[in-house]
């Protein structure tokens, strides 16, 4: 069964950068069969897709983001991560990893996904 | 890039129907992928392609599309159903690029 595992600090201060990794593990993310991606939600309000990520390294951001976010592969750990500079308290949100299936009967689909990790932007 | 437009709010009496919509001009090119959310969970798919459910997910939910909405129904809704429930696409401006709803809470009366 895969698993996703996101970490990385709880705690950001503004102005800085906000660092996550996504584990996987139960797969490889060496698959050319899926893309991994992030998503955050804010508290109390809804998802936003801010990018994905090609094991070939092929990267893809959210418009409204693409000037602050950086998204790298690792395939020798079976890891992706997430970097968000320049933060504010805008950007405290649950960040969500998931894998993304492109063909998807037809369709694409997000179906797998990381338990969540709150990051809070703080002094 | 485009917009995902969803009804903040629906509710529906225990063991009816439900349809939760979803509208945005890429639906009229690419299929929705629905996903359900309850407090403090992370989402989870229910619907995808055209009409497809992942294992575990009853078959009490189905998805549909027309033009440039898509739909979610739920057919005998039940108590455990009462969650967040969003619409995932491509955006029309770039096969890469994904756009979500804005979400839809169910309240099951």
């Amino acid at each position: 069964q895969l698993q996703l595992q996101e970490s990385g600090p709880g705690l950001v201060k503004p102005s800085e950068t906000l660092s996550l990794t996504c584990t996987v593990s139960g797969g490889s993310i060496s698959s050319s069969s899926y893309y991994w991606g992030w998503i955050r939600q804010p508290p109390g309000k809804g998802l936003e897709w801010i990018g994905s990520i090609y094991y070939s390294g092929s990267t893809y951001y959210n418009p409204s983001l693409k000037s602050r976010v950086t998204i790298s592969v690792d395939t020798s750990k079976n890891q992706f991560s997430l970097k968000l500079s320049s933060v504010t308290a805008a950007d405290t949100a649950v960040y969500y990893c998931a894998r993304l299936t492109p063909n998807c009967s037809g369709g694409s689909c997000y179906d797998y996904w990381g338990q969540g990790t709150l990051v809070t932007v703080s002094s | 890039s485009s917009e995902l437009t969803q009804d903040p709010a629906v509710s529906v009496a225990l063991g009816q129907t439900v349809r939760i919509t979803c509208q945005g001009d890429s639906l009229r090119s690419y299929y929705a992928s629905w996903y359900q959310q309850k407090p403090g969970q992370a989402p989870v798919l229910v619907i995808y392609g055209k009409n497809n459910r992942p294992s575990g997910i009853p078959d009490r939910f189905s998805g549909s599309s027309s033009g440039n909405t898509a739909s979610l129904t739920i057919t005998g809704a039940q108590a455990e159903d009462e969650a967040d429930y969003y619409c995932n696409s491509r955006d029309s401006s770039g096969n890469h690029l994904r756009v979500f709803g804005g979400g839809t809470k169910l309240t099951v009366l």
